[in-house]
């Protein structure tokens, strides 16, 4: 079975600080994705890779980067985090062997006070 | 603009009915998947269907891929199908990039 895992959950951060969401695949998947969900917005793509150690920026990059150390792990960082990243932040993986099907983690739900 | 459009927004019925969602997308897919969001936020593929006819249980997917549409048809909803249905589209540059729908809220009365 298909495994994501995100970590934090959920997290409290307070504006300016520094925020990463991790993710891990077991898969063995090539690529990983960074996507937040906000009411009336459905979910939008951040940061997506498709190898160890090259990051490419989705749609709404401004204010994330992020880093992929290896194959398993996909990384999402708010230098700065500011009110509006308040957000549910969802991990993903796929790869062209399984037709490219997005396997999602759970979420993580960042309030920023 | 927006690259994938559903609709409607969101749909109530009874149960028993049945339910039609509609997806329509921007530029050219190379793969096109449903997805369900559960109320308390966890979301699977559906089924991926890039073009033609596709049936998983009561989901029954077309795709015309020439009029940039897909449908998701459930047959003889249950109040456990409430939830959000999700479209999206893949789009191949350099490398896969997935894009989504706002979704369609369906909400399946007892």
């Amino acid at each position: 079975e298909a495994a994501v895992t995100q970590s934090p959950r959920s997290k409290v951060a307070v504006t300016g600080g520094k925020v990463t969401l991790s993710c891990h695949q077991t898969n063995n998947h090539d690529y990983m994705y960074w996507y937040r969900q906000d009411t009336g917005h459905g979910l939008r793509l951040i940061h997506y890779s498709y190898v160890a150690d090259s990051t490419e920026k989705g749609d709404i990059p401004d204010g994330y980067k992020a880093s992929r150390p290896s194959q398993e792990n996909f990384s999402l960082i708010l230098e700065l985090a500011s009110l509006s990243q308040t957000a549910v932040y969802f991990c993903a993986s796929s790869d062209v062997d399984s037709g490219n099907t997005l396997y999602f983690g759970e979420g993580s739900r960042l309030i920023v006070v | 603009g927006q690259q994938v459009q559903q609709s409607p927004a969101s749909l109530v019925l009874q149960e028993g009915e049945n339910a039609e969602l509609q997806c329509n997308f921007s530029s050219t897919a190379t793969q096109l998947q449903w997805f369900y969001q559960s109320p308390g936020g966890s979301l699977v593929s559906l089924l991926s269907n890039p073009s033609g006819t596709k049936h998983t249980g009561r989901l029954t997917s077309t795709t015309v891929t020439k009029e940039r549409r897909s449908s998701l048809h459930i047959s003889s909803s249950q109040t456990t199908d409430s939830g959000t249905y999700l479209c999206a589209i893949e789009r191949r540059t350099n490398a896969y990039k997935v894009i989504f729908g706002k979704g369609t809220h369906l909400h399946v009365l007892p």
